[in-house]
């Protein structure tokens, strides 16, 4: 049981090009999330599903393209890099379910850390 | 709407002494709240969390937080601190539906 993974763990882009970074979990979470994390802003979310095929917009989504094509896999595309998306991504991933049966509680891949120059 | 201040980015504390680190929180919902620790290049990690159970939970690694809904407060503490202590601590709001709120963080150092 890996948890929550996420694939490259380090990537330099130069200005334009684009890359697609990848999270699994092998949880059979319903829901997925991408954050990106910058110093002293905490944790910001770019994009998150709460089920295969569906995909919604977090606070910081420009620049930003997700696709959840399965259940366990949830893709985060960067079509044009710019600096400013220079940044340390987290995948995250809960089960489904509110109320008082469910905790809300995420689990975090380790990170994929991106430097746009 | 949700949100989350951590008061104060870095806390300095003797290994040994208490440990303390402030959240406050602000919810349109009763909240459920959590603490997550992160090591240097690692993800985070669920410290605990408060469910609307027990106002005090204790966590892993000999950490507690006490709810406070007078105070709006969710403030972590360990009363001795160890040097594998030191990492960064984020204050989590659920806002009951898809999303967590997180905090800035508070980076905690540990001096010999």
């Amino acid at each position: 049981n890996a948890g929550v993974t996420q694939t490259p763990k380090f990537r330099v882009l130069k200005t334009g090009q684009s890359m697609t970074l990848l999270c699994a979990q092998d949880m059979n979470h319903e829901y997925m999330y991408w954050y990106r994390q910058d110093p002293g802003m905490g944790l910001r979310l770019i994009h998150y599903s709460v089920g295969e095929g569906t995909t919604a917009k977090g606070e910081v989504p420009d620049g930003y393209n997700v696709s959840r094509l399965k259940k366990q896999n949830f893709l985060l595309g960067l079509e044009s890099a710019a600096p400013s998306q220079t940044s340390v991504y987290f995948c995250a991933s809960r089960a489904a379910g509110t109320g008082v049966f469910s905790s809300y509680e995420q689990y975090f891949g380790p990170g994929t850390r991106l430097t746009v120059t | 709407a949700q949100s989350v201040t951590q008061l104060g980015s870095h806390v300095s504390v003797s290994e040994g002494a208490l440990v303390l680190l402030r959240c406050n929180y602000s919810s349109s919902v009763p909240p459920y709240l959590f603490w997550y620790v992160q090591y240097p290049n690692q993800g985070l990690q669920l410290l605990l969390k408060y469910t609307s159970a027990a106002t005090l939970v204790k966590g892993i690694n000999g950490f507690e937080a006490e709810f406070k809904k007078s105070e709006t407060s969710f403030h972590l503490t360990k009363p001795s601190a160890h040097m594998s202590d030191a990492a960064e601590y984020f204050c989590a709001v659920s806002d009951r539906a898809q999303k967590l709120v997180f905090g800035q963080g508070t980076r905690l150092t540990i001096n010999p």
